[in-house]
Formats: C-alpha cells, structure tokens, sequence
C-alpha cells in the first residue's frame, strides 16, 4: 500500500532558526497535506496543496507539492517557541478519503 | 464555529468488552473519517462515512465498525476488546469531496486492562 517516508524524524533548534522537513513516497499522492499535533489534542491542519509544483504559504509556514506528486516540504521560518510540536505530512491518494500519514517529525525549539 | 467534537475524552475497559466512541462534525460538514493514533504506529485509516454510508475502510478487523447518522454524527464501535486496541482514537470532518482537507477533534483515548 502507499506509505509516505517523512525526514527528519525529530529536530533540536534555537529559536529564530529555520525548519525545514519533507516527505517522500514511492507513490503519486492528488492532495497533500501538513498538520501539527500537540500533546493531548488532535493534529491541526497548516497547509492544503491541491496541484503539483504548488507553493503555499501560512504566515511563517511555506510548503510545497512536489513536481512528480511523490513528495512535498515544510519550511517554517524563524522558529518560536510555540512551534513546538510533533509536524505530520499527509497525502490523499488513489484510496478514496483516505489520508495516509507520514511518521511525523518532532520539533523542539529551545528559546 | 465549533470544530469536530468526540466523547468521551477518555475511555477505560476491560478485554472483551465493547466500546462506543462518539463523534460531531464541522457544521456543515458530510464526511466523518476514523483514525486510529497508537504508540509507535503512527495515524492509521480506519472508516470513512459520508451521507450515511461508508465509503471506504482500512486495514482492520470486522470488530471495528461504525456508523453515520442522518445530523452526521458518527460511532465508532470496537467489539471484543483487546489489549492492542489502545490508543487515540480520532475523528475528522471535512466536505463531502473525497479530496477535501481533514479537520480533526481532539480524540478519545481508549485504554484496555
């Protein structure tokens, strides 16, 4: 089945620093998506990219659908301590409604 | 406006019992999708509901089932309880379009003794 490979699998940084993670797929994904999940709640959605070559921004956060559909990249720029959290990329696919989740990518930011 | 709400926020129960998770979508909202968030496992795909019906299924046994209520609210029913089973189980909404953003609540947390 489709699986997605998300890197870097946990993140140590200062806070003013940039971010950057991704995911990658042997897969073509139609929509893709990035969410944060803090501890205790359900993740929450950042970013939506519906087309290939899409370059999306949210405030700080910039993320892009990758060209051959297969993968996609998060940059959150100058970090605060807020962003905090554990970063999951998410692809919709052939698999109608169905969201497959990469291993997600955990964030800390020391201020 | 009110984001997608599930209860109870915590569940404790014993192997072979059943459990009942309850789920509120985003007004507006006809799709309601089941994922299950365990340790070391990441999010899976469970069920998705739209107008009623279920639409499509993960990689799970016939003792996880649910359904859709014509307010679009949607149970998640696990019978047979087994150690295995626990986790956050979490819920989301979106359009009806198969290719719609997800909107999560905050899930239940479904512990097995």
């Amino acid at each position: 089945g489709q699986q997605l490979n998300q890197s870097p699998q946990s993140m140590f940084i200062q806070e003013g620093e940039d971010v950057s993670m991704n995911c990658t797929s042997s897969s073509i994904f139609n929509t893709w998506l990035w969410y944060k999940q803090d501890p205790g709640e359900g993740p929450v959605l950042l970013i939506a990219l519906y087309k290939a070559g899409e370059l999306t921004s949210n405030g700080r956060l910039t993320a892009q659908f990758g060209i051959t559909r297969k993968d996609s990249f998060l940059n959150i720029s100058a970090s605060i301590p807020s962003d905090v959290g554990i970063y999951f990329c998410a692809g919709l696919g052939t698999s109608y409604g169905k969201l497959t989740f990469g291993q997600g990518t955990i964030l800390t930011v020391h201020p | 406006e009110a984001g997608v709400t599930q209860s109870p926020t915590h569940l404790i129960k014993t192997r072979g019992q059943q459990a009942t998770l309850r789920c509120s979508p985003i007004s507006g909202h006809t799709s309601v999708y089941w994922y299950q968030q365990a340790l070391g496992l990441g999010l899976q795909f469970l069920l998705w509901y739209d107008e009623g019906e279920e639409r499509n299924r993960g990689n799970f046994p016939p003792r996880f089932s649910g359904r859709q209520f014509p307010n679009y609210s949607s149970e998640l029913n696990v019978n047979a309880l087994e150690l295995e089973d626990s986790a956050l189980y979490l819920c989301a909404s979106s359009l009806g379009q198969a290719d719609q953003p997800q909107h999560f609540g905050d899930g239940t947390r479904l512990s097995i003794l």
